[in-house]
Parts: structure tokens; C-alpha cells; sequence
């Protein structure tokens, strides 16, 4: 396995289209979890799911923003009628997670959108 | 939510040892320090986590005291290739949240 992979690597886009991110994670981890950052930032939680169901969504997940993990697998994150303020990198990392145990998360190299 | 505090920003010299310390008052029982390290353009990479004490691996070592309120982060004779900027995160599996993280520069 070659790591958490993200697609595509960069987008540009005017505001008001949608887009949308898939992300590919490490085959055996059970966990997927996506941020967003801005630059001079450090990432920010959106959500992230263990297998297929959502468990936590962060408020920085407005109604334009959803994300689905189908089958416990790869995860789409998108985004409806993109503004200007959506660009970002967006990062999604993946780990194997047992009860509260200690963890550790593998990043992807992220989307880095532009919304024009 | 534990909440970290961490400098903004750090200098070095290649060869010297850096700690960088975060301060964590409000850590709860469950939680655990976790390191990361972040290159531009690219996704934060795991360091090191612990519990209390000391832990130590082969590019890090993670002190903590006793009270768990602050943990060092100690790296062995940088290089330049350790310019980079490193987050401190304190949580369980359940709750990750990252900081703004401090900005180490190595100079020659």
C-alpha cells in the first residue's frame, strides 16, 4: 500500500460550481477524516467517519459541504456553489482506531482548490 | 477540549538539539500528545505520541511531566531538512483538533 492517495491534486473553479474530492485511504484503516487549511494555518477539523458512518461533523461543515464514505472505503468530500472563501488545501487522513486508544493519522498530499 | 499553546515560531543551527514545548492546562485523563511535522505543500506527518514520561524514537524524543499540563518535543542535531512546521495535539481518537503550530527554521 502507498499511502492515503487524494485526487485530483489541484482544481480551480469559478465560484458557484460544485466540486468534488476523493480521497483513497490506507487499505486496512477503519478511520477517514478530513481538514482544511489555509495558508499560515494549521489544518482544520471538517469531519470524519469510522467505516461508513459519519460521526462528527464540524460547524465549518456549512449546508454546501457534505461527504460520504460509501462501503467503509474511498470518501468524496464536495462542495456546492463554491465561494471564494473555500479555497484552501483540503487534507484527508486515515487511521486504524480502537476504542479511545492512541492513534495515528496518515495524511494525504491534499487538493489544493482555488475558487475564482 | 484540551486547548495547546505552542511558540509561533522557532531558530536553530544545524547540529543543535531543539525542544519545542506546548502547554496543555486543561488535558484531560483520556487524552494523549501527539506530534506532527508539516512541509509546504504537503500533509503533516506523525513524529511521535505519548501518554506521560518519556517516549522516544528514532527521529524524536516526547517528554512529559507528571501534572501532563506540558510536553517538550526534542529533536537531536537538526539539519536543514527539519525546517518545518511542527503541531502539538492533544486529544483521544474521538477529538483531534490542531493548533497553529510552531514554525522551526534551520539555519546553516
Amino acid at each position: 500500500d502507498t499511502g492515503v492517495s487524494q485526487d485530483p491534486r489541484h482544481k480551480i473553479t469559478k465560484r458557484g460550481q460544485n466540486v468534488t474530492f476523493r480521497c483513497d485511504p490506507i487499505s486496512e484503516h477503519n478511520r477517514l477524516y478530513w481538514y482544511r487549511q489555509t495558508l499560515g494555518q494549521g489544518p482544520e477539523f471538517l469531519t470524519y467517519f469510522q467505516n461508513e458512518a459519519q460521526l462528527e461533523k464540524s460547524r465549518l461543515l456549512s449546508d454546501r459541504f457534505s461527504a460520504e464514505r460509501p462501503k467503509g472505503s474511498f470518501s468524496t468530500l464536495e462542495i456546492q456553489r463554491t465561494e471564494q472563501g473555500d479555497s484552501a488545501m483540503y487534507l484527508c487522513a486515515s487511521s486504524y482506531t480502537s476504542g479511545r486508544s492512541s492513534y495515528e493519522q496518515y495524511f494525504g498530499p491534499g487538493t489544493r482548490l482555488t475558487v475564482t | 477540549l484540551a486547548k495547546t499553546t505552542q511558540p509561533i515560531s522557532m531558530d536553530s543551527y544545524e547540529g543543535q538539539e531543539v525542544n519545542i514545548t506546548c502547554s496543555h492546562n486543561n488535558i484531560a485523563t483520556n487524552d494523549y500528545i501527539t506530534w506532527y511535522q508539516q512541509f509546504p505543500s504537503q500533509g503533516p506527518r506523525f513524529i511521535i505520541q505519548g501518554y506521560k514520561t518519556k517516549v522516544t524514537n528514532e527521529v524524536a524524543s516526547l517528554f512529559i511531566p507528571a501534572d501532563r499540563k506540558s510536553s517538550t518535543l526534542s529533536l537531536p542535531r537538526v539539519s536543514l531538512s527539519d525546517t518545518a512546521v511542527y503541531y502539538c495535539l492533544v486529544g483521544d481518537s474521538n477529538d483531534m483538533r490542531f493548533g497553529a503550530g510552531t514554525r522551526l527554521t534551520v539555519k546553516p
